[in-house]
Order: C-alpha cells, then sequence, then structure tokens
C-alpha cells in the first residue's frame, strides 16, 4: 500500500529565501504524486502533479518538485518565498484514484 | 464550472448527538471521496463511490459513520452517535470517469469543521 512521509511538520524561511518541503514515498506501482496547499479556512488546492514523463515539474505560483525514483522523493520548493505562500502543504501519492496523503508541512513565512 | 461544495461549514454538537455532512461534487464526476483529517494530523482516507457504488470503504472508522450517495449526485456522510473523537475536518472530493490519466487529480471541497462536545 502506498504512503507518504513528510519531514518536518512546520518550516520557517525569511521572504525571498528558496522554499524546500520534503516529501517521501512508498508504492508499489509507479506512482502518481501531488502537492496540494491549503490555505487558511479554506480547501486544498492542486499546486502541481507527477504523473509521467518530466521529472522536474512546474506548478502554480513559482512551485515546482522534482520526481526522484532512486530516492522515492518528490519535494517541493521555490527559489524566492512570499508572504502570500504562508500556509500548509500536503504530499500525496495516488495508485489507482484513492490518495494517501503526508501529515502536512506548515510554512511560515518571516517578513 | 461550480466546484465541490460542502455543508455544512461548521458543526458543533454533544458527544451522542447525530450529524449529516453533505458533500456536492463537480457535476459530471463519478468518482466522489471523503477524508477527514483529525487536528495535526494526516489526512486520512474513509471512502470512495464510483457513480452510486462503495469502491473502497476500507478507511471507514466503525459502523457510526454511514455513507450514502443515492443517485450517484450529491453524497451524505452521517455520524451516529457522535463521540469526541469524530472531532477534525471532513474533506470531500471528486474526480471524472475512471478512463484516463484525469481519474488521478482529485477536486477537493472547503471541508465541514465537526466539534463533538
Amino acid at each position: 500500500a502506498q504512503s507518504v512521509t513528510q519531514l518536518g511538520s512546520h518550516v520557517s524561511v525569511s521572504e525571498g529565501a528558496l522554499v524546500l518541503l520534503r516529501c517521501n514515498y512508498s508504492s508499489s506501482v509507479p506512482p502518481y504524486l501531488f502537492w496540494y496547499v491549503q490555505y487558511p479556512n479554506q480547501g486544498l488546492q492542486l499546486l502541481l502533479k507527477y504523473t509521467t514523463g518530466a521529472t522536474l515539474v512546474k506548478g502554480i505560483n513559482g512551485f515546482e518538485a522534482e520526481f526522484k525514483k532512486s530516492e522515492t522523493s518528490f519535494h517541493l520548493t521555490k527559489p524566492s518565498a512570499h508572504m502570500s505562500d504562508a500556509a500548509e502543504y500536503f504530499c500525496a501519492v495516488s495508485e489507482w484514484g484513492d490518495m494517501r496523503f503526508g501529515a502536512g508541512t506548515r510554512l511560515t513565512v518571516k517578513p | 464550472e461550480a466546484g465541490v461544495t460542502q455543508f455544512p461549514s461548521h458543526s458543533v454538537i454533544e458527544k451522542g448527538q447525530t450529524v449529516t455532512l453533505r458533500c456536492d461534487p463537480i457535476s459530471g464526476h463519478d468518482n466522489l471521496y471523503w477524508y477527514r483529517r483529525v487536528m495535526g494530523k494526516e489526512i486520512k482516507f474513509l471512502l470512495h463511490f464510483v457513480k452510486e457504488s462503495k469502491q473502497d470503504e476500507s478507511g471507514m472508522p466503525n459502523n457510526r459513520f454511514l455513507a450514502e450517495r443515492t443517485g450517484g449526485t450529491y453524497s451524505t456522510l452521517k455520524v451516529q452517535p457522535a463521540e469526541l473523537e469524530d472531532s477534525g475536518v471532513y474533506f470531500c472530493a471528486s474526480s471524472p470517469s475512471i478512463l484516463g490519466l484525469a481519474e488521478y487529480e482529485q477536486y477537493f471541497g472547503p471541508g465541514t469543521r465537526l466539534t463533538v462536545t
């Protein structure tokens, strides 16, 4: 069965600094991988997804993630953090449509 | 196009009472999922409908939870009787037909925050 581990329940960065949110997965078949973001008082919004093809995936708001099969990782990055990026981020893996989520990482952006 | 909607947005009930949560998926989406997030923990899968049929209900915690999707449109999740540990945010998500890669992207509603006191 698939599972996801997000390293770090809280990450704090300064505005303009690199954002790196870590995600490792386990899956018995080639996985589909997702990053979702939840802003305060809102639902989950898809940031980006990996299905097949190019392993570097670009998403909305300047985020990107790289699928590394050898490391079973799908870390999320953004070169320069903005105050509006403060939110909770969830990594998820799907094998046959049933999605499994990590525990989430809350990103704080300091001025 | 309207997104996934959930009602109510918040519900506060006493232990032992009954609560029914409703989810309206995106029109035409065959797949409907329920998830729950207990405070500070991961979002956990509860069950998956394909149209009106339960495809997978392995995540349902116990028989106090009953989910229905009559007619394959909206879904309800009833908790009866509610216990303190049922508190959390209940998310609903939907996705299109099982054909094609699009099935793997799920569209989430804003969630229902349930508090059992």
